[in-house]
């Protein structure tokens, strides 16, 4: 099946930094979504990216289809970015598959 | 419109006993999926609803899990009899159709002690 990677694994940065997180996925994907669990366990969806660019805020994500990864970048980042930002792979039949994560903590 | 709603929050239970946790999917939406994130690793997926049929439900761990959707609406899954590894955080989502996005409930944190 699909195979879906995260990068980096946990990142530590200082409040008003900018990041870029990265997932690659092995194979053709319908769709691409990226999700932020916050520190109360909450998935909160942060975009649905099949391809090109999209910002809300100072939060944005590109999808190149043809080469196989999404980007999420975090401008000016904040306290409360902190989490776990996973990135979720539609396949051509129903099922999701979830990175691992990549853990983030911004210091104030 | 209303979200997708799980009960209950948090749920701690002894090793052998009996859970049943709750989702409500969003009003209209055919597809129902439940995961889970076990001792903060990835989310795993474990079964996918459309209506009241089990599509797949190659992700369920074993036996001691049961997924029901009686009348394609709610979804309950239970977890008899529990035991420690079982602990995490379970996520329901729902989907309009295939491949749109998924909306996530947010989850039910079952330890078992």
């Amino acid at each position: 099946g699909i195979q879906v990677e995260q990068s980096p694994p946990d990142l530590i940065l200082q409040e008003g930094a900018n990041s870029t997180l990265r997932c690659n996925f092995s194979d053709s994907v319908n769709n691409l979504q990226w999700f932020h669990q916050n520190p109360w366990g909450q998935l909160i969806n942060l975009f649905y990216i099949p391809s090109g660019t999209k910002q809300n805020g100072r939060l944005s994500a590109t999808t190149v289809a043809t080469e196989r990864y999404s980007l999420l970048y975090i401008s000016s980042s904040q306290t409360t970015d902190s989490g776990v930002y996973f990135c979720a792979a539609h396949t051509g039949g129903f099922k999701t598959i979830f990175g691992a994560g990549t853990r983030l903590f911004v210091k104030a | 419109e209303a979200g997708v709603t799980q009960f209950p929050s948090h749920s701690v239970i002894e090793k052998g006993q009996t859970v049943t946790l709750r989702c409500d999917p969003i009003s209209g939406h055919d597809n129902l999926y439940w995961y889970r994130r076990v001792m903060g690793k990835e989310i795993k997926f474990l079964l996918h609803f459309v209506k009241e049929s089990k599509q797949d439900e190659s992700g369920m761990p074993n036996n001691r899990f049961l997924a029901e959707r009686t009348g394609g609406t709610y979804s309950t899954l239970k977890v008899q009899p529990a035991e420690l590894e079982d602990s995490g955080v379970y996520f329901c989502a729902s989907s309009h159709t295939k491949g749109s996005p998924l909306h996530f409930g947010n989850g039910t944190r079952l330890t078992v002690t």
